[in-house]
């Protein structure tokens, strides 16, 4: 079966500082990868998105970047964290473009 | 430019009464809407899907209804319990994107 992890779970981090957030799945070949967020009181923000190894579609412009290096590995990074990249961070995976299977999710503070 | 919308932050129901959530969309192009539920701090899990070839769609307590004229849906749930308490967002799937409405808050009062 197909599993997906993110971590970590909590993070605080001062402004200015850099951030790298790891989701790996497995149990699955060439998933669609995705990166979202959730600031407070708000919806599931479509971030980042990677069809294959290297390719990465932005959605918004922003203070933060993604990788796929590996099939199953996406990274979301930033070199300098602002204020308003806190959130809540969530990793998800899907096959032939059907359902979204999320993370457990990473909650970013930036203080 | 949302492409989902749910304009309701919030709704309380009672415990064995009939919940509906509501979501409209503007992309007509696209055929493939879901429901996902989601608990504080946990990721969103996937609860049911419609596609455009059809009205309604039903799992159990959960039924979605698209109604293509609209361009709005709703999920049901019934009888709504205390454990529905999340909140549900609706998506649209683009191809290979998934949007997100805002969310709607539900609390099921025992």
């Amino acid at each position: 079966s197909q599993t997906i992890h993110q971590w970590p779970a909590t993070l605080v981090q001062p402004v200015g500082s850099p951030l790298s957030l790891e989701c790996t799945v497995e149990g699955t070949s060439n998933p669609n990868l995705y990166w979202y967020r959730q600031a407070a009181g708000r919806g599931l923000q479509l971030l980042f998105y990677s069809v294959g190894i290297g390719q990465i579609s932005s959605e918004v412009p922003q203070n933060l970047s993604a990788s796929r290096p590996q099939d199953r590995q996406f990274i979301l990074s930033s070199k300098k964290l602002l204020l308003s990249d806190s959130g809540f961070y969530l990793c998800a995976w899907s096959a032939l473009g059907e359902k979204l299977f999320f993370g457990s999710g990473t909650q970013l503070s930036v203080l | 430019d949302q492409q989902v919308k749910q304009n309701s932050p919030s709704l309380s129901v009672q415990e064995g009464r009939i919940s509906i959530l509501n979501c409209d969309y503007t992309n007509s192009m696209f055929d493939y809407f879901l429901w996902y539920k989601k608990y504080p701090a946990e990721g969103p899990t996937f609860l049911i899907s419609i596609s455009s070839i059809k009205d309604k769609n039903e799992d159990g307590r959960f039924t979605v209804f698209l109604n293509k004229s609209a361009k709005h849906l709703s999920l049901h749930i019934v009888p709504s319990q205390p454990g529905d308490s999340a909140v549900y967002f609706c998506a649209e799937n683009t191809g290979n994107q998934f949007y997100f409405g805002t969310g709607t808050s539900l609390t099921v009062i025992p």
